[in-house]
């Protein structure tokens, strides 16, 4: 039970490239959700899927694309990166029974636009 | 707009002294408040939480305080110790879909 994977864990692109960063959860819940961390700042929320086939935007959306392939899995995309997408993404995901919003991430994926 | 504010950036204190985060918010409509813990390299981990209309929880040693009337919480941890160093975050949350609000996070360091 590995709870929240995400791949890769770093990554380096130039200004333009795109690529999409991949989220996969292990245990059965029905939300899924994008964050990204900037340097000295809280985590902002990109993108949400509530159930397998259903997305909506968060905070900060712009610039991103996602999927939500199947129960398990949730795509995060840059289409054409930009050096102010450099951040680290966590994916997240909540117990669907959970009275507290508590949520378990993964461990993150590093990435850099240059 | 900053819902959830951490204004302490950092924090020092002794090995098995008491350590206090604090944290104010702006949002009423928070159903729930959050802590979560941060490692160098590693996802953030869930530490404990509190209602909104509880004014107090407590889960070995680290406590939550709610203060509504103020906006304010704050998580005391007793008694603090080296592996409790770490990226603090304060979390609001409420309505539909688990949204949740990060402050900026305190870094707190207890040394040996």
């Amino acid at each position: 039970n590995a709870g929240v994977t995400q791949t890769p864990k770093f990554q380096v692109l130039k200004t333009g490239q795109s690529m999409t960063l991949q989220c996969a959860q292990d245990m059965n819940h029905n939300s899924m959700y994008w964050y990204r961390q900037d340097p000295g700042m809280g985590l902002r929320l990109i993108y949400y899927s509530a159930s397998e086939g259903t997305t909506d935007k968060g905070e900060v959306p712009n610039g991103y694309n996602v999927s939500r392939l199947n129960k398990r899995e949730f795509s995060l995309r840059l289409e054409s990166a930009a050096p102010s997408q450099t951040s680290v993404y966590f994916c997240a995901s909540p117990p669907d029974s959970g009275s507290s919003y508590e949520q378990y991430f993964g461990p993150g994926t590093r990435l850099t636009v240059t | 707009d900053q819902q959830v504010k951490q204004n302490s950036p950092s924090l020092s204190v002794q090995e098995g002294r008491i350590s206090i985060l604090n944290c104010d918010y702006t949002n009423s409509m928070f159903d729930y408040f959050l802590w979560y813990k941060k490692y160098p390299a590693e996802g953030p981990t869930f530490l404990i939480s509190i209602s909104s209309i509880k004014d107090k929880n407590e889960d070995g040693r680290f406590t939550v305080f709610l203060n509504k009337s103020a906006k304010h919480l704050s998580l005391h941890i007793v008694p603090s110790q080296p592996g409790d160093s770490a990226v603090y975050f304060c979390v609001g949350s409420g309505g539909s879909n688990y949204k949740l609000t990060f402050g900026k996070g305190t870094l707190l360091t207890v040394n040996p």
